[in-house]
């Protein structure tokens, strides 16, 4: 089947540690896209990347970083200079990313801040 | 500057009654386009419907009906006949042409749906 695959589904992290989500798609998709919710909000994008090896920061990316080496994968560091990191974290991934695609999520990773 | 706004953060429903769901958007692009998203409890966003903002016609699609409204920029949700399992956060989220980068979401809005 494809879809979008996210781990862990959730994780604990205690403060001053970098973690990594992971998502991998086997849609075949180019582009692919990391949002962070918050609770009672809708979704900020963090970065996205439309082309393996390259990526673009979102309106949150401080605190953030990605790779994108693989077309299937676009795994999301979140690193110890993200000041209040706990949230539900959603990748998607859309066809080409242009406007006129959709873009279909993943079931999410929640990241909690111990 | 890009904004979409759902005015209603909870509502209650008792099974089979409808329900509208608000969505109000800002934009000065003239090509856009326009998405509504359900999360159920289980957290994965499942995409509704897509609409550009060069077609107005209404959708419907078995329970589910859209309004599209550019003179009000308004792209309205209503559920018909509503079930326990149409329980949800739902997302009206906007694009603009151009913009490969981001969905602008609404704050969503909790639809509960009473037995």
């Amino acid at each position: 089947d494809g879809g979008i695959t996210q781990s862990p589904k959730y994780l604990f992290r205690k403060e001053g540690q970098n973690v990594t989500l992971s998502c991998e798609q086997n849609l075949n998709h180019d582009a692919m896209y990391w949002y962070r919710q918050d609770p009672g909000q809708g979704l900020r994008l963090i970065y996205y990347s439309q082309i393996v090896n390259d990526f673009q920061k979102g309106d949150i990316a401080e605190g953030y970083s990605v790779s994108r080496e693989k077309k299937e994968s676009f795994p999301l560091t979140v690193t110890s200079a993200q000041k209040n990191p706990t949230a539900f974290y959603l990748c998607a991934s859309s066809i080409r990313g242009f406007s006129t695609d959709t873009q279909y999520f993943g079931p999410g990773t929640r990241l909690t801040v111990l | 500057a890009q904004k979409v706004t759902q005015a209603q953060t909870e509502i209650s429903v008792v099974e089979k009654e409808d329900v509208t769901l608000d969505c109000v958007y800002e934009t000065r692009d003239t090509t856009y386009y326009l998405f509504w998203y359900k999360q159920p409890p289980s957290g994965e966003l499942v995409f509704l419907i897509r609409r550009n903002s060069f077609d107005e016609q209404n959708e419907i699609s078995g329970r589910y009906s859209w309004n599209f409204q550019k003179s009000t920029s308004s792209f309205n949700f209503t559920i018909t006949a509503s079930q326990v399992v149409d329980s949800a956060v739902y997302f009206c989220a906007l694009i603009f042409s151009g913009s490969a980068r981001q969905l602008t979401f609404g704050s969503g809005t909790q639809l509960t749906v009473l037995p």
